[in-house]
């Protein structure tokens, strides 16, 4: 059971716009932020979004991320066949004082 | 550009220890501005956040709960690596481990490539 929750799977057509939620809690959403990971078969996962909303120098802007609350998500606009992968939230959580994950969501392009 | 190198064996024993090494370039262990992790990921478990280490002035470490009793993380500044050790390990620790940097944005940002390791008799 993961300390942040993610729906399983997601699915869409290329071109389309495709969302993918995260939920939280206090000891983590609450003053920390958010980064988010795309991991392709066999590798390991890649940043994708830092700071809630940052995209790392080579990310392609099709990807933005956002961040109210105690929850986030991730936008894929413009998908495309290469996004087919796994995509995990993170963030630090002050009360296990530690990195916490949510399980992954599977993205599929139809 | 930062890269870490994993390395150790794939293979351990149920009630043996578990070693990797994480040799970094690009930085410093003993940066002022970063934190080292090992985080592992399994079907069961998921990503899972282990421990880190981390230069402020003096040497911190940190473990995660589910492995505080069963592991040791150490840095070592004359090769530029820090280690995992996990003790008394059992069928439930097979997983693909990970080293991992959190940068000056405090998030994690460069991981090795993974080692996966099958604790098998």
């Amino acid at each position: 059971q993961s300390v942040l929750t993610q729906p399983p799977s997601a699915s869409g057509t290329p071109g389309q716009r495709v969302t993918i939620s995260c939920s939280g809690s206090s000891p983590n959403f609450g003053r920390n932020a958010v980064s988010w990971f795309q991991q392709l078969p066999g590798t390991a996962p890649k940043l994708l979004i830092y700071r809630n909303s940052h995209r790392p120098s080579g990310v392609p802007d099709r990807f933005s991320g956002s961040k109210s609350g105690t929850s986030a998500s991730l936008a894929i606009s413009g998908l495309q066949s290469e996004d087919e992968a796994d995509f995990y939230c993170a963030a630090w959580d002050d009360s296990l004082n530690g990195w916490v994950f949510g399980g992954g969501t599977r993205v599929t392009v139809l | 550009q930062v890269q870490l190198q994993q390395s150790g064996p794939g293979l351990v024993k149920p009630s043996q220890t578990l070693s990797l090494t994480c040799a970094i370039s690009g930085d410093s262990v003993s940066s002022n501005s970063a934190a080292w992790n090992w985080i592992r990921q399994s079907p069961s478990r998921g990503l899972e956040w282990l421990g880190r280490t981390y230069y402020r002035s003096k040497w911190y470490i940190g473990y995660g709960v589910s492995v505080k009793s069963r592991i040791t993380i150490n840095p070592d500044t004359s090769k530029n690596q820090f280690s995992l050790q996990l003790n008394s390990v059992t069928p439930e620790d097979t997983a693909v481990y990970y080293c991992a940097r959190t940068g000056e944005t405090g998030d994690v940002d460069y991981w090795g490539q993974g080692t996966l390791v099958t604790v098998s008799s």
